[in-house]
């Protein structure tokens, strides 16, 4: 069964840039959608963005602009950059996997706190 | 965006009840809508995918309905390993969106 692990700094200073790292394990990484979600304390979640092994991506528009992701398929690894944060950045931040429609796997999630 | 409006957020249970849970969309949908289990500190498990189909090794207790804009999430007889936040997700367009979550509470 494929697993996900987030992994990154929990701990980001205002303006500064967020980097996230998902690593996949017990499967493939190939051919699928790999997602980015977040929830902020008290709110639903948030699709922040999707990248395929192919590279394609597709970002949510509301941070689309400070978003940038990335995959290498050799260390079967996504990754996620999101500059100039802002406190309402600070979430928890899961890393998914696409598969026929749904979100079938999930990280346990890595609280990122945005915070001077 | 498509808007997910679900309801309650919150509901205090008793093993054995039988729970509703409802999620409503801003726009038309079809059918394009999952409903996620989500426990604290673990990873959401996707429970009903495509509104009414059950996932693999998920309980028959959980079942889904609805079309277009309506969708319900039950569980007949909860079970104490129920008790967890649950929430859909419509697929429909991009950005994808979620409902705000229904957190489950032992009575």
């Amino acid at each position: 069964q494929v697993q996900l692990q987030e992994s990154g700094p929990g701990l980001v200073k205002p303006s500064e840039t967020l980097s996230l790292t998902c690593t996949v394990s017990g499967g493939s990484i190939s051919s699928f959608y790999w997602n980015w979600i977040r929830q902020s304390a008290g709110k639903g979640m948030e699709w922040i963005g999707r990248i395929h092994t192919t590279g394609n991506t597709n970002y949510n528009p509301s941070v689309e602009s400070r978003l940038t992701m990335s995959i290498d398929t050799s260390k079967k690894q996504i990754s996620l950059k999101m500059i100039s944060v802002t406190a309402a950045d600070t979430a928890v931040y899961y890393c998914a996997r696409l598969h026929a429609y749904r979100f079938d796997s999930w990280g346990h999630g890595t609280l990122v706190t945005v915070s001077a | 965006d498509i808007l997910m409006t679900q309801s309650p957020s919150s509901l205090s249970v008793s093993v054995g009840d039988r729970v509703i849970i409802t999620c409503q969309a801003s726009q038309d949908i079809s059918n394009y809508l999952n409903w996620y289990q989500h426990k604290p500190g673990k990873a959401p498990k996707v429970l009903i995918y495509d509104v009414s189909n059950l996932e693999a090794g998920v309980p028959s207790r959980f079942s889904g309905s609805g079309s277009g804009t309506h969708f319900t999430l039950t569980i007949t007889s909860l079970q104490p390993e129920d008790i967890a936040t649950y929430f859909c997700e419509q697929y429909d367009t991009l950005p994808f969106t979620f409902g705000q979550g229904t957190r489950l509470e032992i009575k």
